[in-house]
């Protein structure tokens, strides 16, 4: 069975702090994809970042840096120095085997100015 | 490079009444999906479509709820009748190959009450 677990359904923090959410998986297959997406206000879900199964190397655009460890099943994102135009939902997927997307439930990150 | 289309952005009905859903993907975006995504939950793939065939529907309940794709480009979701249990916002995705290398770009969506 595949799953994607978010455990932190909301965070707040005050501008410029850093912020991790967390995202835990699970799939018996050894190929596979993790996404994160950013859910606006608007509604429209903003790609973020894709990752294989065979490349476990931290990623870092920007303000933004991913943590992926096989080990543990997680695909972690951190934002470093948040901004307001932060504030969204933050949805983590996986794909495997089939080419249907499994989402988290999604942590609202809410940054107070 | 425009991005996924879709129509209306809200929609309310009362129950038993049939709606409709346009979406236009991004111009060369082979593959065309679409979700059901309620409040506070991740969106849930409804049927994926590969040029004009429906390749994945299982999760789509076929007693109420029809898709098409007619020549491989836009697509139309509909549901007849609607249920209470149907209000949610519909989301349609596009991307170049079915493949799971290929990130989906998704429309705004549209925002269905059923009343």
């Amino acid at each position: 069975a595949q799953k994607v677990t978010q455990a932190q359904t909301e965070i707040s923090v005050v501008e410029k702090e850093d912020v991790t959410l967390d995202c835990v998986y699970e799939t018996r297959d050894t190929t596979y994809y993790l996404f994160w997406y950013k859910q606006p206000p608007s509604g429209e879900l903003v790609f973020l970042i894709r990752r294989n199964s065979f490349d476990e190397q931290n990623e870092i655009s920007g303000r933004y840096s991913w943590n992926f460890q096989k080990s543990t099943s997680s695909f972690n994102f951190t934002i470093t120095a948040s901004q307001v135009v932060d504030s969204a939902v933050y949805f983590c997927a996986l794909i495997s085997g089939t080419y249907k997307y499994i989402f988290g439930t999604g942590t609202r990150l809410k940054v107070l100015a | 490079e425009a991005g996924v289309v879709q129509s209306p952005r809200y929609k309310i009905i009362e129950k038993k009444q049939p709606v409709a859903f346009w979406c236009n993907p991004i111009s060369g975006h082979n593959t065309l999906y679409w979700y059901r995504q309620n409040l506070g939950q991740g969106p849930e793939l409804l049927i994926r479509y590969e040029n004009e065939e429906a390749v994945d529907d299982s999760q789509l309940p076929k007693d109420r709820f029809s898709a098409e794709r007619l020549k491989g480009v836009d697509s139309t979701l509909k549901i007849q009748p609607a249920e209470l249990g149907d209000s949610a916002v519909y989301l349609c995705a596009s991307s170049l190959g079915g493949g799971s290398a290929y990130e989906q770009y998704f429309g705004p969506g549209t925002r269905l009450t059923v009343t």
